[in-house]
């Protein structure tokens, strides 16, 4: 069975602080990590496709890491702000897996004004 | 250019009752997924598109789960005899083509079995 996780489940911040959440994954047979930003009544919305190892990428504030080997992935908001509100997701590719993703359940971030 | 759609966004089915739910995914994508998402769960992958062919079905949870693109555009997930346990969001990805390209997401239908 394959397993994603992510954590924390939910998150409460206040607007400015930097905050970062961490999703895990089997390293076999990786293949390909996305995250997915998913707000209320809205379409999620991809941030990153990460595929090697080591890989960092960034998107206006928010960031991610890629560890393949220990199967890890951080993400990364720095000055949180209140429309950064969402459930954040990840989602990895199996080797073989046809492009299916695999999802974890979730981060919920609330940022406060 | 268009996004993913959807439709209907909500559905309200009695148990029993057959739905049919609509994807219109990214003009020119190859590839097109369905995926179900509980309460308090993430999204589970459904079944799998190339073109017309439909090459992964393994997520779909039973006989009464079945979709169709017959012309590799346009998609259907249809849910007959509707039970309590299928109330769900039901999402629609598409994507160009390629292990690692990511995948556009629709807004979702939001199925409740009553």
């Amino acid at each position: 069975i394959l397993n994603v996780e992510q954590s924390p489940q939910s998150l409460h911040v206040q607007e400015g602080d930097s905050t970062n959440f961490t999703c895990s994954f089997p390293s076999s047979n990786f293949y390909a990590l996305h995250w997915y930003r998913w707000e209320t009544a809205k379409s999620p919305e991809a941030l990153f496709v990460m595929t090697l190892n080591g890989d960092e990428k960034k998107k206006g504030r928010i960031s991610a890491t890629l560890n393949t080997k220990e199967g890890y992935s951080y993400l990364y908001i720095k000055g949180s702000q209140p429309e950064d509100s969402a459930t954040y997701l990840c989602a990895f590719i199996l080797r073989t897996g046809f492009q299916k993703l695999v999802f974890g359940t979730g981060t919920r971030l609330l940022v406060s004004p | 250019g268009a996004g993913v759609s959807q439709s209907p966004r909500y559905k309200v089915a009695k148990r029993g009752q057959d739905v049919a739910l609509r994807c219109d995914p990214i003009s020119g994508h190859v590839s097109l997924f369905w995926y179900q998402q509980a309460l308090g769960q993430g999204p589970e992958f459904l079944t799998y598109f190339q073109n017309e062919a439909q090459l992964d079905k393994s997520g779909l949870p039973s006989d009464r789960f079945f979709a169709e693109r017959p012309e590799g555009s346009v998609s259907t997930l249809k849910i007959q005899r509707t039970q309590q346990e299928d109330s769900a969001v039901y999402l629609c990805a598409s994507s160009r083509r390629g292990e690692s390209e990511t995948q556009y997401f629709g807004p979702g239908t939001r199925l409740l079995v009553l």
